[in-house]
């Protein structure tokens, strides 16, 4: 069975602390994996990963994919307390399909 | 460009009656997907359609549920008769495959008392 799974599953931390949020998954076919943050209302996207050892950034914010290990890490630096949301990573499950698994996420609280 | 747009917002309703959601999806998107958030299970896709066409509903919970798409611009998940464990947030979103993955709608808060 397809599935994705996100560790840790909630943290705490301190304004201008870094963060590494964690994602492994074991899907058929991966094609793509993608990063969200949820605050409030919708997930807001911010990354799409499919190739190994490429790091994507934004700002504060980067990712990397590891297709050997089957896993992705969103880092975090300087976290402020804007950053305190739902990161949710998603695996597209077949090939093609464009149908992506999310896991439960992980519960970011940043501290002032 | 005005985003996905879920309505209602928030819904209250008693076991038993009929609820139906609604999304109309970024213009020209041509895929579209319907999710459920819970806090036990995350995010499950319950049904997704590409050009209008129902291709994987497998994650509908039950015939209870249902899922229309008639046209390019506007489709409704159905759940008739409701019950209390239907209660969650439902979102909708929408994509133009292959590129960025999906827009969400701000989705729609389901009670079932």
């Amino acid at each position: 069975e397809d599935k994705v799974v996100q560790s840790p599953l909630s943290l705490v931390v301190h304004e201008g602390d870094t963060v590494t949020l964690n994602c492994s998954y074991e899907v058929t076919n991966f094609r793509s994996l993608l990063w969200y943050k949820q605050e409030k209302k919708a997930p807001t996207f911010l990354f799409m990963l499919t190739s190994s050892g490429i790091e994507k950034k934004s700002g504060r914010l980067s990712s990397i994919l590891d297709k050997k290990e089957l896993f992705s890490i969103l880092n975090i630096t300087a976290t402020q307390t804007g950053d305190s949301a739902i990161y949710l990573c998603a695996v597209e499950a077949s090939s093609g399909t464009y149908k992506y698994i999310f896991g439960t996420g992980t519960r970011l609280k940043v501290l002032a | 460009d005005a985003g996905v747009i879920q309505s209602p917002r928030h819904e209250v309703t008693e076991m038993g009656q009929e609820v139906t959601l609604r999304c109309k999806p970024i213009s020209g998107h041509n895929s579209l997907f319907w999710y459920r958030q819970t806090m036990m299970r995350g995010l499950e896709l319950l049904i997704y359609f590409n050009n209008n066409v129902p291709i994987d509903d497998s994650g509908m919970p039950e015939d209870r549920f249902s899922a229309k798409m008639p046209n390019a611009s506007f489709s409704t998940l159905k759940i008739q008769p409701s019950e209390p464990r239907d209660s969650a947030v439902y979102f909708c979103a929408s994509s133009l495959v292959p590129t960025r993955g999906y827009t969400f709608g701000s989705g729609t808060r389901l009670t079932v008392v």
